[in-house]
């Protein structure tokens, strides 16, 4: 693994189902973070952590939860898919806020 | 108001053209700025930190006013290659998490 990777990397879900976005990174960076970009639109915090063992809410975390048990996972569930869902979801890392975020290559999901 | 606010674009230059772009934010208390580029559906990439004093990377020159609370990206010498949306980013005045403004697309033509 160099960086960080995402997967799946699309995927086509019926509404109403259960899905976790992955996210692996190798960089050691304590800080990780998920976003949605809609078409268009710029890039929006769905959930956060800034170091293993503690999360926090973004701007737009409501239908999605995230776990963070160590440095280098950080999972995005959606416990119950809906069609408003459907966005390119991002994860991110940072060392420090000094540093800047490293991006993903981003899953697309659709969720009929 | 936008806490990071850009110009709303879209740019459309020749090569060889200097374009820049200005950003706007409102929290004084940020702390780090960035530009971010990111080409159509791709992950946002890194461009370069913007500090005080000023930094240069090649074609590109970015510049921080704390005081009028804005940075700026300037590109020379265009290049069809530079066409893209480039990101503005400010971290650190919102419980250390990065805030982006909505992107400025770059379009460059032959």
């Amino acid at each position: 693994i160099a960086g960080i990777t995402q997967a799946p990397t699309s995927q086509i879900l019926a509404a109403g189902r259960r899905m976790t976005l992955r996210c692996t990174q190798d960089m050691r960076h304590n800080a990780m973070y998920w976003y949605r970009q809609d078409l268009g639109l710029g890039l929006r915090l769905i959930h956060y952590s800034n170091t293993a063992g503690t999360t926090g809410k973004g701007e737009v975390p409501d239908g999605y939860s995230v776990s963070r048990a160590n440095t280098d996972d950080f999972p995005l569930t959606l416990a119950s898919a809906v069609p408003s869902q459907t966005s390119v979801y991002f994860c991110a890392s940072s060392a420090d806020g000094v540093a800047g975020q490293f991006f993903g290559p981003g899953t697309r999901l659709t969720v009929l | 108001r936008k806490e990071v606010e850009q110009d709303p674009g879209p740019f459309n230059v020749p090569e060889g053209a200097t374009v820049a772009f200005n950003c706007t934010y409102s929290n004084s208390a940020s702390q780090s700025f960035f530009w971010y580029r990111q080409d159509c559906r791709k992950e946002p990439k890194l461009l370069m930190s913007v500090y005080s004093s000023g930094n240069e990377d090649g074609r590109f020159t970015a510049q921080l006013n704390r005081a009028s609370q804005y940075i700026s990206l300037l590109i020379r010498d265009s290049k069809l290659s530079d066409s893209a949306t480039y990101l503005c980013v400010v971290w650190g005045a919102n419980a250390g998490k990065s805030t982006f403004g909505d992107g400025t697309t770059l379009t460059v033509k032959p």
